[in-house]
């Protein structure tokens, strides 16, 4: 498949966790990166590799991996996590990018 | 602190050309990747095109392979598209980004621009 897939959207309730995934072919070869978009913004690179937050992250992000899924868990999510989450991965090839079609997360 | 400041958007005519450039600072250019992702307008974030940080590889998405040309001048900290053949389905803000790794790629976006928008209308 060269295509990532994500649920188009995802609600939490304030304080509680909540995972986003991803499914793709690729997912079995490559780690996914996770950024995070808030309306009018650039994204943001929350999440890279196995599991390696960039700097300024909360630790609250996380990832995980199992065959051909990424997850992305907010431990206690925050209103500021409102936002759409995007993964991304390398395709086939190694040489070009995917990208799911984002999860709109909404903190109740 | 690292920028990436993209401009040359704006409104062209299907079958127009455009180039776009994006200038950095605050990093090394010459030792970094560079992307070019676009995002239509409601729409997800689409990948268009990588430049390898020694301008050596460069590898493009199908939508825009043959029509656009990802280029950059180390000397000028700038990346640059040239989009000829524009179709309507080319409209969206244009994102220049960094790729993680130094003198490497890595395919994840640490840094970002804010964008420019390309309108492609008659």
């Amino acid at each position: 498949s060269s295509e990532l897939t994500q649920d188009p959207a995802v609600s939490v309730a304030l304080g509680q966790t909540v995972r986003i995934s991803c499914q793709g072919d690729s997912l079995r070869t490559y780690y996914a990166g996770w950024y995070q978009q808030k309306p009018g913004q650039a994204p943001v690179l929350v999440i890279y590799g196995k599991n390696n937050r960039p700097s300024g992250i909360p630790d609250r992000f996380s990832a995980s991996n199992s065959g051909n899924t990424a997850s992305l868990t907010i431990t206690g999510a925050q209103a500021e996590d409102e936002a759409d989450y995007s993964c991304n991965s390398r395709d086939s090839s190694g040489n070009h990018v995917l990208f799911g079609g984002g999860t709109k997360l909404t903190v109740l | 602190q690292v920028q990436l400041v993209e401009s040359g958007g704006g409104v062209v005519q299907p079958g127009k050309s455009l180039r776009l450039s994006c200038v950095v600072s605050g990093f090394s250019f010459s030792r970094f990747g560079m992307h070019w992702v676009r995002q239509a307008p409601g729409k997800g974030l689409e990948w268009v095109a990588v430049l390898s940080y020694d301008g050596g590889n460069k590898y493009y998405a199908d939508s825009v392979k043959g029509r656009f040309t990802i280029s950059r001048d180390n000397s000028k900290n700038t990346l640059f598209l040239e989009m000829s053949s524009l179709r309507a389905d080319d409209t969206a803000i244009y994102y220049c980004a960094r790729d993680y790794c130094a003198t490497s790629t890595c395919y994840y976006f640490d840094y970002w621009g804010q964008g420019t928008l390309v309108t492609v209308s008659s």
